[in-house]
């Protein structure tokens, strides 16, 4: 099975901040390729999937891109809504998530 | 709206089984593919199984396969998760989800709030 590893597992940031969350694969890995977004107490929420593409309504902050095995998550300047964990999710014939980040106020 | 809801959760003692509902409104549900993943408190999210959008294929993580069978009922918009044999280790918020068509395909792009299920004796 592919492992994802998730970097940082926690991240302490400002508002305005621009941060950078990453997602190591352990073999290659297709374009299959999400991210996630949960408050707590919440379901996770759609952010970007198939490596780059935003889900509707997200905001335009969001990005995502892949470098080989790398899948980076990139918020642009943060805001206060922004603050929960964030998860990686990929599909190469089996399901895997990454162990999450969590983006704390300064 | 579309919306997803599951129920069912509650304390279950090992060895035991449970049954979890999923209902799925606002959507055409029979024409998604529809999963299990499920997030022990304070950790992370693990995918448990999947079943096609008219339930002929299904799929099982390792960790729980042989207690574990999906089904649904599109004609009642529901889908389900019967587990057998529960352990401690399965005490965790179980979220069903649907996964996208076309370009949103291999992604999960609704989900329920989640349904708390606790192994205890």
């Amino acid at each position: 099975d592919i492992q994802m590893t998730q970097s940082p597992s926690t991240l302490s940031a400002s508002v305005g901040d621009s941060l950078t969350i990453t997602c190591r694969a352990s073999q290659t890995v297709n374009r299959w390729l999400a991210w996630y977004q949960q408050k707590r107490g919440t379901a996770p929420k759609l952010l970007i999937y198939k490596v780059s593409i935003l889900e509707s309504g997200v905001p335009s902050r969001f990005s995502g891109s892949v470098s080989g095995t790398e899948f980076t998550l990139t918020i642009s300047s943060l805001q206060p809504d922004d603050f929960g964990t964030y998860y990686c999710q990929q599909y190469n014939g089996d399901w895997t998530f990454g162990q999450g980040t969590k983006v704390e106020i300064k | 709206q579309v919306h997803l809801a599951e129920s069912g959760g509650g304390v279950v003692q090992p060895g035991r089984s449970l049954q979890l509902s999923c209902a799925a409104s606002g959507f055409t549900f029979g024409t998604f593919s529809m999963h299990w993943v499920r997030q022990v408190p304070g950790k992370g999210l693990q995918w448990i199984t999947s079943i096609s959008f008219d339930g002929t294929i299904t799929d099982y993580a390792d960790s729980v396969k042989g207690r574990v069978t999906v089904s649904r009922d599109n004609s009642k918009h529901t889908l389900y998760l019967h587990m057998t044999r529960v352990r401690l280790e399965d005490t965790a918020v179980y979220h069903c989800a649907r996964e996208g068509r076309t370009t949103h395909l291999r992604s999960f792009d609704l989900w329920g709030p989640g349904t708390m299920v606790t192994v205890s004796s």
